[in-house]
């Protein structure tokens, strides 16, 4: 069964600073992909960035990264030069096989940008 | 981008009436949709699987003859909530994989409040 857990429920970075948001995976797969999404207060799903488990380099999405260490079964977003925007949930997902499989997400992590 | 549609973005019923939301991809087919419920200050969790010409799969503890989902077309996927309770308030959220691509959108979400 999948399972993605975020552990930090809320976080605080100053405007213009780098803020990295934990997610941790498990599976049993050996092929799945791993998604950020940004949830802000309208409710839309934005879609960030995306790794797959056959990856070997870390995505890049303009100031998003995704610190994909495999071994670990950790998938931390790294959001550089924080704008006040950025403000909003963000969730961490997973997706099984092929790709019209289902999607589970992680509890998410509400993130606050301070000025 | 690719763009998925919902309708209504919200809506207000009477307990024990039903409600009908419908999910459009818009300029790409997806043999699979998939809706979501959630909560306020929750995450995503997944309700069921919309299959195209075949019976919808759901999630444990997700009732089938409650929450009705119909996939028409490769394009159009509706879920029905039947004899709408108070608890059934949430925000409901649709999503499609296009047909061979790693990516999923989501539809902007409904807003069910039954009174």
């Amino acid at each position: 069964a999948q399972k993605i857990t975020q552990t930090q429920p809320g976080m605080f970075v100053q405007e213009k600073e780098a803020v990295t948001l934990d997610c941790t995976y498990d599976t049993s797969d050996q092929s799945y992909g791993l998604f950020w999404y940004k949830q802000p207060s309208s409710g839309e799903m934005i879609f960030l960035i995306y790794q797959g488990s056959y990856d070997e380099q870390n995505a890049t999405e303009g100031r998003y990264s995704l610190n994909f260490q495999k071994a670990r079964k950790s998938a931390n977003l790294v959001i550089s030069a924080s704008q006040l925007g950025d403000s909003a949930m963000y969730f961490c997902a997973m997706r099984e096989g092929q790709h019209n499989n289902d999607m589970r997400f992680g509890a998410g992590t509400r993130l606050t940008v301070k000025p | 981008g690719a763009v998925v549609s919902q309708h209504p973005s919200w809506v207000i019923c009477k307990s024990g009436t039903s409600v009908k939301i419908e999910c459009r991809s818009l300029d790409f087919q997806a043999t699979t949709m998939f809706w979501y419920r959630q909560f306020p200050k929750q995450s995503l969790m997944l309700m069921a699987t919309s299959n195209e010409g075949s019976k919808a799969t759901y999630e444990q503890g997700v009732e089938k003859d409650k929450f009705l989902i119909n996939h028409a077309s490769l394009t159009l996927s509706t879920l029905t909530v039947t004899s709408a309770h108070p608890e059934d308030s949430s925000f409901y959220i649709c999503s499609a994989p296009p047909i061979k691509s790693y990516e999923q959108y989501f539809g902007p979400g409904t807003r069910l409040t039954v009174t």
